[in-house]
């Protein structure tokens, strides 16, 4: 079955310091991906998604990810982190049946940034 | 524009009560979807519409219902609430269910049941 694993579950990052979160999927096919991030008290806001392609995505808020098959990844970066990022950040997969598609999430990443 | 709406925000319960979560969405999305979030086991899928008039379970819709009432409106009803369904419920939309398309969350209902 299609998972999703986010190996870090609370980061500390400096404000200004660079960010790396790591999501590895399990899926057979080519998966589709997602960043989805979550503010304090508010719901899931999309960050980026890849299909197909350019393995490097670009996002919103100056985020990133990069896709690789051989290592099951869908990493997500920022150069630069700002006191606003701090968030719950979450990987997803779809799993298809038919013609339906459905998103499983990974347990999430909570991001502290240190100023 | 309000984008996906959930009423109400914070809901306490007493075990066997019932009660329904609302939820509506203004762009004209197809699909809808209802997620529980709880602390280090992420979203996890209750129930969706893929289309107006039709109903599917996700991974986890053991004591739960739900009724699409139209194209904008997706109600999750819980019969009689246990502890366990403790959690924060978010409601979501995308223009159709195939996976690929962005999917558009309400900012959740906070459900405690003591």
């Amino acid at each position: 079955a299609q998972s999703v694993t986010q190996p870090d579950i609370h980061i500390t990052v400096s404000e200004g310091a660079s960010l790396e979160l790591r999501c590895n999927y399990s899926y057979g096919a080519t998966p589709y991906l997602f960043w989805y991030v979550q503010s304090p008290g508010q719901g899931l806001q999309l960050l980026l998604k890849y299909f197909s392609g350019d393995t490097l995505v670009q996002g919103i808020k100056g985020f990133e990810a990069e896709f690789k098959r051989s290592q099951s990844s869908f990493n997500l970066r920022k150069p630069s982190v700002h006191w606003s990022d701090a968030a719950e950040y979450f990987c997803a997969v779809v799993t298809t049946s038919g013609n339906t598609g459905k998103l499983i999430f990974g347990q999430g990443t909570t991001l502290q940034v240190k100023p | 524009n309000a984008g996906v709406t959930q009423t109400p925000k914070f809901q306490v319960l007493k075990t066997g009560q019932s009660m329904t979560l609302q939820c509506a969405q203004d762009m004209n999305h197809n699909s809808m979807y209802w997620y529980r979030q709880d602390p280090g086991m992420g979203l996890r899928l209750i129930y969706y519409s893929a289309s107006e008039g039709t109903t599917d379970k996700g991974e986890v819709p053991n004591g739960y219902n739900v009724s699409r009432l139209n194209k904008r409106e997706f109600s999750l009803r819980l019969e009689s609430a246990a502890p366990s369904q403790t959690s924060v419920y978010f409601c979501a939309s995308s223009p159709q269910a195939t996976g690929h398309d962005t999917q558009y969350f309400g900012p959740g209902t906070r459900l405690t049941v003591l």
